[in-house]
Formats: C-alpha cells, structure tokens, sequence
C-alpha cells in the first residue's frame, strides 16, 4: 500500500525555536518522488520540496531543511529558528503510479502554530 | 509567470442545483488534476489529465461529477446535482508530465445549502 503518515496533527512552539515536523511513507516502488507542501492561512498550497528516492542527501533552504532516510522511510521537515509566518498546515506527499496512472498520496497534515 | 488560476473562489448554492468550477492550467504544462480537501478525508484526487485526455478517474465519487479538458488551457468540474456532503475545497494543479511537481491553484471553496 502506498501510504504517508504525519502522526503530528497540531504543533505549537513560540517563535524562534526550531521545529521539526515528521513524515512516514510505505511504498512497494523502488523509484518514488517525495514533498513537502506548505498550506497557509490564505488557503493555497505551495509547493515547498521534491526528493527523488534516489539522492537521500539532505538538504537545506535558508531556514527549512530536509531529513531523508531511506532506512526508516522517513522525510522529516525542520524548520530552523520559526516565525509567525511559517504558521500553516504542511504536508508530505508520495508520487507513485498505480495502473498507469501517476498519483501524488498525502498525508493528513500538520498544522504549525508558531506564538510570537 | 501566472499560476494556476481557479474559478471561482468562493461558491455557495443550494443542494441541487449544478455546480461548475474552472480551472486555467500553467502554460506549457500537459498535465492537470483536481482534489478535492474536506476535514474528513485529507486531500483526495479526483481526477487527472494528460494532453487533455482524462487517465485517471477512480476518485470521482460519483456520476454526479464530471470532468473535462476540451484544450490544453481550460478544464471545468461539474457537479450535477450538488448535495450538501460535496461542501469542500476543490484544487486544481497542472504539472509538466515527467517532472512531477504539482503547482496548485488557490482552490475553490463550495458551499452546498
């Protein structure tokens, strides 16, 4: 089954602290794309990150970086010295293909509440 | 460049009547999806487009809903006729096939009375 698991629902910590938010997957692919997309108050969704199952290099964007283990099929999102403005419901996808057909699996989301 | 642009953004109607949500894909790009967001069920994908053509339609819930593509810039979701459980977020993203990466529209929020 093709799967992604964010078992943090809601997080709240004041501003500047640092933050990690958590990403399980299953598949049964041996190739798959992973990202992170941030959902904000406005309600669009923005496309944050893509990771090719592939390259398990972390990776770091001013503030946000990236955890990839293929290991513990994990793809964790920190974020580094948080502000209000990172206050949103991000989530984890999966793009896999099933019958044919290529399908972005999310999961539920966490919402991050950032306090100033 | 413009984004995926969705239409409208804001619907509220009374339970039966047809619903039609549009969506302009980024240009250039050959591949569209719709999702539906509701509280209960995350987000789910209804339906996806390759060059117009539909590849991929076992979210729709029912026959109620429809979907089309008739050129590479304009796609419409209909639902015919609204109930008040179809009250959701509906997405629309495009992407380059092969590159993977969804861009998201702002969605439409419907309301159903």
């Amino acid at each position: 089954a093709q799967k992604v698991t964010q078992a943090q629902t809601e997080i709240s910590v004041v501003e500047k602290e640092d933050v990690t938010l958590d990403c399980v997957y299953e598949t049964r692919d041996t190739t798959y794309y992973l990202f992170w997309y941030k959902q904000p108050p406005s309600g669009e969704l923005v496309f944050l990150i893509r990771r090719n199952s592939f390259d398990e290099q972390n990776e770091i964007s001013g503030r946000y970086s990236w955890n990839f283990q293929k290991s513990t099929s994990s793809f964790n999102f920190t974020i580094t010295a948080s502000q209000v403005v990172d206050s949103a419901v991000y989530f984890c996808a999966l793009r896999t293909i099933i019958q044919g057909a290529q399908k972005l699996v999310f999961g539920q989301g966490t919402r991050l509440t950032i306090n100033p | 460049d413009a984004g995926v642009i969705q239409s409208p953004r804001h619907e509220v109607t009374e339970m039966g009547q047809e619903v039609t949500l549009r969506c302009k894909p980024i240009s250039g790009h050959n591949s569209l999806f719709w999702y539906r967001q509701t509280m209960m069920r995350g987000l789910e994908l209804l339906i996806y487009f390759n060059n117009n053509v539909p590849i991929d339609d076992s979210g729709m819930p029912e026959d109620r809903f429809s979907a089309k593509m008739p050129n590479a810039s304009f796609s419409t979701l209909k639902i015919q006729p609204s109930e008040p459980r179809d009250s959701a977020v509906y997405f629309c993203a495009s992407s380059l096939q092969g590159a993977n990466i969804q861009y998201f529209g702002a969605g439409t929020r419907l309301s159903v009375l």
